[in-house]
């Protein structure tokens, strides 16, 4: 069946100006994560949901982060105001629920901040 | 806190050999623990999981890790490689019912398979 997808596979963005990523899971799966891999932080947890619960937040660096995930399906994660120190690549998983399972990985979006 | 770390950033070995990349994680409680691989411009790809009962765990690609709670380790490791095994490797680690459901990587560890 088909993976996680995530759109766009690469943007190329100025300094200031505002960033939206898209996820879609794979269906039926409730549980879905943000990840962000860079060069010197290695896999970073940005933001998880589950469900219809209020999503966990702890990871997000700042609060120029933000994503919503849409009637338990399709996320987008926003960066506002993009930093050089945003440039990295944009995981996105998903799981069929949270204990024991492990999570399905989609291809990326690799931001770069000029 | 829960940590993960992989000793070393790249493993070097022959093809037909038995490869070993090293992971040890901390948590408080029983741990999940996880393996996955990334070939280039690719996702994470699953290749096994440890949750409970054998301590050996059999995966994808004729890969298989040993969870040793003494030592609190969780080494992947494969009798003979191939140079398609080439790739970047985590080593995760969740706590059951911990507030984030979240997977904590270790640093990655590069494995090249030379012919």
């Amino acid at each position: 069946g088909a993976g996680v997808s995530q759109s766009p596979s690469n943007k190329v963005t100025e300094k200031g100006k505002d960033v939206e990523l898209r996820c879609d899971p794979i269906s039926g799966h409730t549980a879905l994560y943000w990840y962000r891999q860079s060069l010197g932080q290695g896999l970073e947890f940005l933001i998880y949901f589950q469900g219809n619960s209020a999503p966990d937040k702890s990871g997000l660096p700042s609060d120029r982060f933000s994503a919503e995930r849409t009637g338990g399906s399709v996320s987008t994660l926003t960066i506002q105001r993009t930093q050089q120190e945003d440039s990295a690549v944009y995981l996105c998983a998903s799981s069929p629920g949270t204990s024991g399972y492990e999570q399905y990985f989609g291809p990326g979006t690799r931001l770069t901040v000029t | 806190a829960q940590s993960v770390a992989q000793p070393e950033d790249q493993v070097n070995v022959a093809e037909g050999n038995p490869l070993t990349v090293k992971c040890t994680y901390s948590v408080s409680g029983n741990p999940y623990l996880f393996w996955y691989v990334q070939y280039p411009n690719r996702g994470l790809q699953f290749l096994l999981k440890y949750i409970t009962g054998d301590n050996l765990v059999k995966g994808s690609y004729g890969f298989e890790a040993e969870f040793n709670k003494s030592q609190t380790s969780f080494h992947l490791k494969k009798p003979s490689a191939l140079v398609s095994d080439s790739a970047l490797y985590f080593c995760a680690v969740r706590v059951p019912n911990n507030a984030g459901n979240m997977l904590t990587f270790g640093g990655g560890t590069r494995l090249m398979v030379k012919p």
